[in-house]
């Protein structure tokens, strides 16, 4: 079965660190999304992808954000200078048409500290 | 922007009782309703969707069901078993622009044996 890959699981980072979170979507899916969730709290929206440019972004997703499809495959999520409020889990997500399954990856756990 | 609530946030069963876990949602364009399920370490997997033009959708022992007039939609899991202790979210979409998701908070569910 196809499946969302994420990389790392688990990264730990100081406080004001630039860190980078890949995901290596369902190869003929279309969409990418990018979801946060910290502990305890729901799944939440950040950024979607398509056609190579941001479709929509949250409000969280502010300047020290950043996503990037560099080679048709790979679709990271950069984020410039971390804070504590970072800490969660990220998930990215595919899926081929409007309507259709979101496949999740497996996360990164990103800490803070 | 779409706002979505889900009830309860906890749920304890018997094994062999049926589980059930609401959600409502409040913008009335949403079309898509999926159900994920989040295992310990794990992404969201899909266990089941419906779409507005459609009422009720079962597979095995679990079923949803759409109330588009209340804007509530419904996860019903009969028979429970120990490996349906998880973490079960719904989500609602909305066919415009990225199409994301908006996720509810949660429930967690225990199956006691």
């Amino acid at each position: 079965e196809p499946e969302v890959t994420q990389t790392p699981s688990h990264q730990v980072t100081q406080m004001g660190q630039e860190v980078i979170l890949r995901c290596v979507p369902i190869s003929n899916h279309l969409y990418f999304y990018w979801y946060r969730q910290i502990l305890g709290q729901k799944v939440e929206f950040l950024v979607s992808f398509y056609n190579n440019e941001i479709s929509e972004k949250s409000e969280i997703f502010d300047d020290q954000f950043s996503v990037e499809r560099p080679d048709g495959s790979n679709f990271t999520l950069k984020i410039r200078s971390t804070k504590l409020e970072d800490s969660a889990m990220y998930f990215c997500a595919s899926f081929a048409f409007e309507n259709t399954e979101a496949f999740f990856g497996q996360g990164t756990r990103l800490t803070v500290v | 922007g779409e706002n979505v609530e889900q009830h309860p946030s906890t749920l304890s069963v018997q094994e062999g009782d049926s589980a059930v876990i609401k959600c409502t949602y409040s913008d009335s364009a949403s079309n898509y309703f999926p159900w994920y399920k989040q295992e310990l370490g794990k992404g969201p997997q899909l266990i089941i969707d419906i779409r507005s033009n459609v009422g009720e959708k079962k597979d095995q022992r679990i079923a949803v069901t759409l109330n588009k007039t209340a804007k509530h939609f419904s996860l019903h899991i009969t028979e429970t078993q120990p490996e349906d202790s998880a973490v079960y979210f719904c989500a609602a979409s909305i066919p415009q622009g990225a199409q994301k998701l908006v996720f509810g908070q949660g429930t967690r569910l225990t199956i006691n044996p």
